[in-house]
């Protein structure tokens, strides 16, 4: 069965900082791997995907997602975060023989400083 | 159109009471979802409709019905339901692709149940 860790509960990052959020997965073989942004009592926003080919992965709003097979990570980064970011973020994958199943880690709580 | 769109935002009912969710989404998507999401958790899946059939039930209990009149529809029908049912209720659609198949969430509905 696959499953999705993510390591940190809560992350406080001053505004204008950088901001790394950890996710490993665990599966024999590569999953696809999601990274979501849910605003409080917001649905969830997709931020970016991996499904194969070039390990770093750009998405929205200035994030991008390195795919480390080694580590079974795939961690998300931001060189520098704005108010705004603050947010709960999902990382999720998805196997092909599981159909259209997404697993979700427990999710990472980000709080911005001023 | 690349929205979600899910019906009404709150809801307060009674354990007596019968009430329904309503999903809308106009991508042309195959594949509709019903999540399920308690505070300070990532959701949890509840159905699955591929080509407005149910393929997925994680056995849910009975007094949750979806249906899924057609392939923009979805709607989860609530009966006798209890407090610790209260929760924020995510709809989410996908073109159906095994694997690679990013899903788009709707806001949620929130319920309360008295």
């Amino acid at each position: 069965a696959q499953s999705v860790t993510q390591p940190d509960i809560h992350i406080t990052v001053s505004e204008g900082a950088s901001l790394e959020l950890r996710c490993n997965y665990s599966y024999g073989a590569t999953p696809y791997l999601f990274w979501y942004v849910q605003s409080p009592g917001q649905g969830l926003q997709l931020l970016l995907k991996y499904f194969s080919g070039d390990t770093l992965v750009q998405g929205i709003k200035g994030f991008e997602a390195e795919f480390k097979r080694s580590q079974s990570s795939f961690n998300l980064r931001k060189p520098s975060v704005h108010w705004s970011d603050a947010a709960e973020y999902f990382c999720a994958s998805m196997i092909k023989a599981a159909g259209n199943k997404l697993t979700f880690g427990g999710g990472t709580r980000v709080l911005v400083k001023p | 159109d690349t929205e979600v769109t899910q019906t009404p935002k709150h809801l307060v009912m009674g354990m007596t009471n019968k009430k329904s969710l309503k999903c809308e989404q106009h991508m042309g998507h195959r594949a509709m979802y019903w999540y399920k999401q308690k505070a300070k958790k990532p959701p949890e899946l509840m159905f699955v409709y591929s080509y407005e059939k149910l393929s997925i039930n994680e056995s849910v209990p009975s007094r949750f019905s979806p249906e899924c009149p057609n392939s923009s529809l979805l709607n989860l029908h609530l009966h006798a339901l209890q407090p610790e049912d209260s929760a924020l209720y995510l709809c989410a659609s996908s073109q159906d692709r095994a694997g690679r198949d990013e899903q788009f969430f709707g806001p949620g509905t929130r319920l309360t149940v008295l």
